[in-house]
């Protein structure tokens, strides 16, 4: 079935450890974005790609990095994790044209 | 860029009744709005979206409504059911070559039994 999957689901690492979440789409869709959200709250954008080698900061400033070496993929890395990172970590791509997101089931990410 | 406000923050209805959440944007060039619908622990979903040369647009139980000159949109739900308790957010894309979703900062909606 054509989707957009994230993994892990849950994650609990140690401070000062590197991570990355990982964001896979089969749906062919050549935008990708990257949300960060509290539990119920405001969906902050962190970064997106419109296309292979494409990638740009978004509107809420993160420490994070991203790469979009294939269309389908788009990894985001914590090299150093901090307690402050503790969040839901939201993967969403959108198609040809301006058009609705499908989002991924997110990663929620506690760092202790 | 884009800017878009919602209200109410949070909302509570009873079973039946009507709720209606209402969101605003800034840039008069805007020309798609989604809705998504996001329950406890899971994805934001789309709903329903509409685009600016349509000024409403229904589905079943849902719809949304358009008013450019005055730059807002607005979802109603009517008949609502306790499956209808999400937060749920607006959100909107600017003209030209964005293609960023700015979303509002969401609406709780609780539906008592």
């Amino acid at each position: 079935e054509a989707d957009i999957y994230q993994t892990p689901r849950y994650l609990v690492i140690g401070t000062g450890k590197k991570i990355t979440l990982e964001c896979s789409q089969t749906m062919g869709h050549d935008k990708m974005y990257w949300y960060q959200q509290d539990p119920g709250m405001e969906l902050h954008l962190i970064h997106y790609s419109y296309g292979v080698n494409s990638t740009e900061k978004g509107d809420l400033s993160s420490e994070s990095t991203v790469s979009r070496i294939r269309t389908e993929h788009f990894p985001l890395t914590l090299e150093s994790a901090r307690p402050s990172h503790t969040s839901q970590y939201l993967c969403a791509s959108s198609g040809t044209g301006k058009g609705g997101y499908t989002f991924g089931s997110g990663t929620r990410l506690t760092v202790v | 860029g884009e800017n878009v406000e919602q209200h109410p923050s949070t909302l509570s209805v009873q079973e039946g009744d009507s709720a209606v959440i209402k969101c605003t944007y800034s840039d008069s060039a805007s020309n798609y709005f989604p809705w998504y619908k996001q329950e406890l622990g899971k994805r934001p979903q789309l709903i329903i979206d509409i685009r600016s040369n349509v000024g409403e647009k229904k589905d079943q139980r849902i719809a949304v409504t358009l008013n450019k000159t005055a730059k807002h949109f607005s979802l109603h739900i009517t008949e609502t059911q306790p499956e209808d308790s999400a937060v749920y957010f607006c959100a909107a894309i600017s003209g030209g070559s964005n293609y960023k979703l700015t979303f509002g900062k969401g609406t709780l909606l609780t539906v008592n039994p």
